[in-house]
């Protein structure tokens, strides 16, 4: 199986800031990697595609990047909105298809 | 607007069953694959099951093969998860799941999820 590892696990941050999550496959995904963000009592909301693709309606402040093993999510001008956590998600060899443990973005 | 509703969930003991219900609306339900993915309290996200457009193909996450079972009616635009011989590990929010089309085993829409608790 295709282990996913996500760093920080937590952060804090303020109004205004740029922040960076990363994750890590156990081996190449080759750009097959999603993220997510996910607010209290709510489902997930699907944020990136194929490591770079933007969802449609998704703000331009979110974007992706990365291949191989190593992806990032970058979130510029932080808005209180985006207080959330976030989850990466391989789906490059299912079963089982797997998410990284979260990122949790709090208010600093 | 594209919907997705579970139902079922509820308080079972250690052992016992339970049969979750999903139905969509808003799109052409027979032309998506579908998962079912849980959520622990207080934990990440697990996907638990998959299936193909037509229902041929079903996978499962090692930790319910063989206790949980995936099916869809397309007629009725309608998913079951029947979950067996279930344990207190297995309480989580389950979510049914659209699979997104433009990245393959991706989740585009998600519905709002129903509560498993597994407790004597």
């Amino acid at each position: 199986d295709i282990q996913m590892t996500q760093s920080p696990s937590s952060l804090s941050a303020s109004v205004g800031d740029r922040v960076t999550i990363t994750c890590r496959a156990s081996q190449s995904i080759s750009s097959y990697l999603n993220w997510y963000q996910q607010k209290p009592g709510e489902a997930p909301k699907l944020l990136i595609y194929a490591a770079s693709d933007l969802q449609s309606g998704v703000s331009s402040r979110f974007s992706g990047s990365g291949s191989g093993t190593d992806y990032t999510l970058t979130i510029n001008n932080l808005q209180p909105e985006d207080f959330a956590t976030y989850y990466c998600q391989q789906s490059y060899s299912p079963p089982p298809i797997t998410f990284g443990q979260g990122t949790r973005l709090e208010i600093k | 607007q594209v919907q997705l509703v579970e139902s079922g969930g509820g308080l079972v003991k250690p052992g016992g069953s339970l049969r979750l219900s999903c139905v969509a609306s808003g799109f052409t339900f027979s032309d998506y694959y579908m998962n079912w993915i849980r959520q622990a309290p207080g934990k990440g996200l697990e996907w638990v099951a998959y299936i193909s457009s037509s229902g041929s193909t079903i996978y499962y996450a090692d930790s319910v093969k063989g206790r949980f079972t995936f099916s869809r009616d397309n007629a009725k635009n309608s998913l079951l998860l029947q979950l067996t011989s279930l344990r207190a590990d297995d309480t989580a929010v389950y979510y049914c799941a659209r699979g997104f089309t433009r990245t393959r085993f991706g989740f585009d829409v998600w519905g709002q999820g129903t509560m498993v608790t597994v407790s004597s």
